[in-house]
């Protein structure tokens, strides 16, 4: 089963901040946050991930609170083209326990 | 420079036959996974092989025998396919050894069973 909880949709503009929330209250200290989206039929992509600071690339930032039991994907400048589901996972270092497990993601709708 | 690619990429198919599905990465990692979509769009790993070993078997029917000949290919062989088989399945690959790295997908094989 996932460990994290994510609102089912949301929508924003196009060219404004997508802030994609997600909850892992029950996250241990060697697990990572990954996100990872899907377009529609396409396989998933990876976006970002992160332990405890907040980290930027080239297609989003990720700000994980102090507590580590949350987070949020930041999608600075939203386009049509960021419409897909994301997925917010937590996942160990090693072992099998490295599995990505995927929930039910969370549906953005970006609107013209 | 397809990274992951797979084949075919839509599968048509009758009941009771055996097919099988290839996947190929030209990344250099060690590590390839198998995993299922199905039509309420859960996505769940099968199996994972790491340098050709298999190293994550979930809870999947003894019909899917999963083969990699070498690092860089993993095929997945299915006998008897049933109604329930049709999904579309999705290959991946990564670094075992580097388990913070992120896992790279195909864009997945639609299997239809009629």
């Amino acid at each position: 089963d996932a460990k994290t909880t994510q609102p089912p949709s949301m929508d924003c503009a196009e060219g404004r901040a997508a802030n994609l929330p997600c909850n892992h209250s029950t996250i241990s200290g060697n697990e990572y946050v990954y996100w990872y989206r899907q377009i529609h039929s396409q396989g998933p992509q990876y976006i970002i991930h992160g332990l405890k600071n907040n980290e930027t690339n080239e297609m989003a930032s990720l700000i994980i609170t102090e507590d580590r039991k949350s987070s949020t994907l930041i999608l600075p400048h939203a386009t049509l083209r960021d419409t897909a589901v994301y997925y917010c996972i937590v996942r160990a270092l090693t072992g099998a326990n490295s599995k990505l497990t995927f929930g039910k993601g969370i549906t953005l709708s970006v609107r013209p | 420079d397809t990274a992951v690619s797979q084949t075919p990429k839509y599968l048509v198919t009758q009941m009771g036959n055996d097919k099988s599905i290839k996947c190929e990465q030209n990344l250099g990692h060690d590590t390839m996974y198998w995993y299922k979509q199905d039509s309420k769009k859960f996505l769940k790993i099968m199996f994972s092989y790491n340098n050709k070993e298999l190293i994550i078997n979930e809870t999947v029917p003894n019909r899917f025998s999963p083969k990699s000949p070498d690092k860089a290919h993993l095929n997945l062989h299915i006998n008897s396919l049933e109604l329930g088989d049709s999904a579309v399945y999705f290959c991946a690959s990564s670094n075992w050894g580097q388990s913070n790295q992120p896992q790279h997908f195909g864009d997945g094989t639609r299997l239809s069973i009629l």
